[in-house]
């Protein structure tokens, strides 16, 4: 079964606007990795933040990562059409080398 | 960053017969690949972890004798879908740690993925 849930669904903005995504997950983690996918194509690592971090930045995205909540979120600031896509956390479990996926956000940026 | 080459990108086969997925690491060895399986507007399904030189791990539920694994080397991994029917159509993607890279190797490397289409 997938480790991590993720919400929203979708999200739909204006270009310019922030966008947040939320992911949860049930064991005890490594780390906490987000990807990004355009349609049809594979994943692109974005960033990563470890089980000892608690916030972690990448030139527009900003990752929180909530150990006792078992929790994460990413947000994209200042959001651009080319942002449009679908992004997925991914948890590397505590006793474990395979990351599992979470069901994923799509985002549209609209212009 | 990291390469994984994938091939094909897609493929239309008809029902019955098998197919060939290559993913390979351009720039770097990997002794660990994954094979992943992913749904229109779904989340990837970890099919298996290939390991090179030895057999591949399966997950719950997927079958080893459908979907076979080689690793014969430290930049090859192949997935073949055997007797192929039209519910395994579907988007594989194979992805590889680079071990030997920085960040100790956490980060996943994606190929571009292959849709399958069986008729």
């Amino acid at each position: 079964s997938q480790q991590g849930e993720e919400d929203p669904q979708a999200l739909s903005i204006q270009e310019g606007e922030n966008a947040t995504m939320n992911c949860s997950y049930k064991t005890s983690i490594n780390n906490l990795q987000w990807y990004r996918q355009n349609s049809g194509r594979g994943l692109v690592h974005l960033i990563l933040i470890r089980s000892n971090e608690r916030e972690k930045h990448s030139g527009r995205l900003r990752v929180t990562l909530d150990t006792s909540k078992k929790s994460s979120s990413l947000l994209i600031t200042a959001s651009r059409a080319a942002d449009t896509a679908s992004y997925f956390c991914a948890t590397e479990m505590e006793y474990g080398n395979k990351l599992v996926f979470g069901a994923g956000t799509i985002l549209r940026v609209k212009s | 960053g990291a390469v994984v080459s994938q091939h094909p990108s897609r493929v239309i086969c008809k029902s019955g017969t098998s197919v060939k997925i290559e993913c390979r690491s351009l720039d770097f060895q990997a002794t660990t690949m994954f094979w992943y399986r992913q749904f229109p507007k779904k989340s990837l399904m970890l099919m298996a972890t290939s390991n090179e030189g030895s057999k591949a791990t399966y997950e719950q539920g997927v079958e080893k004798d459908k979907f076979l694994i080689n690793h014969a080397s430290l930049t090859l991994s192949t997935l073949t879908v055997t007797s192929a029917h039209p519910e395994d159509s579907s988007f594989y993607i194979c992805s590889a740690r680079d071990r030997g890279g920085r960040g100790w190797g956490e980060k996943l490397f994606f190929g571009s993925g292959t849709q399958l289409s069986v008729l």
